[in-house]
């Protein structure tokens, strides 16, 4: 089975903070997503990044960066982390190439910034 | 651009009820349409995908099929049990962005009560 994890449940920082999320996947996989979970607004695309070093905004990149330096490893970095981050952040992976478009996900990390 | 429009939530239904949760969708081209479930303190799971016009997908009693005439892929299910009770997320994959970029909607709660 595929297994995507992320380094924390639950996370609790400050504003102004730098904040690190970290997603491992164990299959392989060419393509890797972070997206975030808010109420009534469903999964909404930070980053994604389809081979290491490569990396792509989605729909709101905006105090968000990434980093792919391993196949393995995505990680995503609030520069200096706001109260509007408070959220749910949930990172996928995907195969890649045409064979499939199935996204395997990590059980979530819930961030709230004070 | 893509966007995916699920009938609004919460859902509360009984045990052996009937469900349906409506999703439509605006895409240019032919997408691959995914139903994700996300049971309480996890991620998400894929539940059933269907591929092209008048596919049905299914899986664990549920069921969809892709409507290319109405742009509609509804989710149904017989009969619902308690362990249901999760939100569910209608999703499109359009073939022809980056990586397989999915667009979700924004998720309906469904509480099946016994």
């Amino acid at each position: 089975d595929v297994k995507v994890t992320q380094s924390s449940r639950y996370l609790v920082k400050r504003t102004g903070e730098k904040v690190f999320l970290e997603c491992v996947q164990d299959m392989d996989h060419e393509n890797m997503f972070w997206y975030r979970q808010d109420p009534g607004l469903g999964l909404r695309l930070i980053y994604f990044s389809y081979d290491v070093k490569m990396k792509e905004k989605g729909d709101i990149p905006e105090g968000y960066s990434v980093s792919r330096e391993k196949k393995e490893r995505f990680s995503l970095i609030l520069e200096s982390a706001s109260t509007n981050q408070t959220s749910m952040y949930l990172c996928a992976s995907s195969l890649g190439g045409l064979s499939t478009d199935t996204q395997y996900f990590g059980p979530g990390t819930r961030l709230t910034v004070l | 651009g893509d966007s995916v429009t699920q009938m609004e939530g919460p859902v509360t239904l009984s045990e052996e009820a009937f469900l349906t949760i409506n999703c439509t969708y605006t895409a240019t081209g032919y997408p691959s349409l995914f139903w994700y479930v996300q049971y309480p303190g996890e991620g998400l799971q894929l539940l059933l995908k269907a591929t092209k016009a008048d596919d049905k997908g299914s899986n664990k009693g549920f069921e969809a099929t892709y409507r290319k005439e109405t742009t509609s892929f509804h989710l149904e299910k017989g009969s619902v049990q308690v362990s249901d009770s999760a939100v569910y997320f209608c999703a499109l994959s359009d073939h022809r962005r980056s990586a397989r970029q999915l667009t979700f909607g924004s998720g309906t709660q469904l509480t099946v009560l016994p």
